[in-house]
């Protein structure tokens, strides 16, 4: 299958302060980029997307960047606040389907 | 804002049982999808459905999974005889559009003992 892959499960985050969550792509095909967040007991909830034709979208305090040359994907939050913490998925579609990978467990320390 | 709701949030089942779980997607959404998240590990995709068809289906969609699209809005997964490894949250996902992100119900926890 694909692999889709999260450099770091655990992050640590003090109130206030950015986070950058990160993931790499295996799949050179996938064009269509989306990071979710899971909070415990709920479902994927959609936060930004991307597509290959960009190298950065920006959101309400998250900006998404995308690096194809190293398929390499990353979520940046800014001010994390303690709602913000969750487990943290990328998902790659190459045409078919989702490819989640693993995820990342934020914790924002208050 | 419009959500994907799923029913039971919670079943716990026999091993050998059969388990409908159902989801009623966005009203306007013309794709369907159920996936998978085992406890700790990530997000697998079993099914894909339009147009009153399974559209892609992954490995563990074997024949002991069956989707249907009874009436006009619910969406239901069936396991036919249930196994041990089958415990998992399972999530329905409804999207607009095939290329773009889905929206997930809360998911339904599926405990098979």
């Amino acid at each position: 299958g694909e692999s889709v892959g999260l450099h770091l499960p655990t992050l640590s985050v003090q109130e206030g302060d950015n986070s950058i969550i990160n993931c790499a792509y295996s799949n050179s095909a996938s064009d269509y980029f989306i990071w979710y967040k899971q909070e415990s007991g709920k479902g994927p909830q959609f936060i930004i997307d991307i597509r290959s034709n960009m190298d950065k979208r920006q959101g309400q305090r998250v900006t998404v960047l995308l690096n194809k040359t190293v398929k390499h994907l990353s979520l940046q939050i800014a001010a994390t606040q303690p709602g913000d913490s969750a487990v943290y998925f990328c998902a790659e579609n190459p045409g078919n389907q989702f490819y989640f990978g693993t995820g990342t467990s934020l914790t924002v320390i208050p | 804002e419009p959500e994907v709701t799923q029913t039971p949030s919670h079943q716990v089942t026999q091993m050998g049982q059969e388990v409908i779980l159902r989801c009623v997607p966005i009203s306007n959404h013309l794709y369907f999808y159920w996936y998978r998240q085992i406890l700790g590990q990530k997000v697998e995709f079993l099914v894909s459905f339009y147009n009153n068809e399974i559209s892609e289906k992954s490995e563990i969609f074997d024949d002991q999974f069956s989707v249907e699209r009874p009436d006009g809005s619910n969406f239901t997964l069936k396991i036919r005889s249930t196994k041990l490894e089958d415990s998992a949250m399972y999530f329905c996902a409804s999207g607009a559009d095939r290329d773009y992100g889905y929206t997930f119900g809360s998911g339904t926890r599926l405990t098979v003992v």
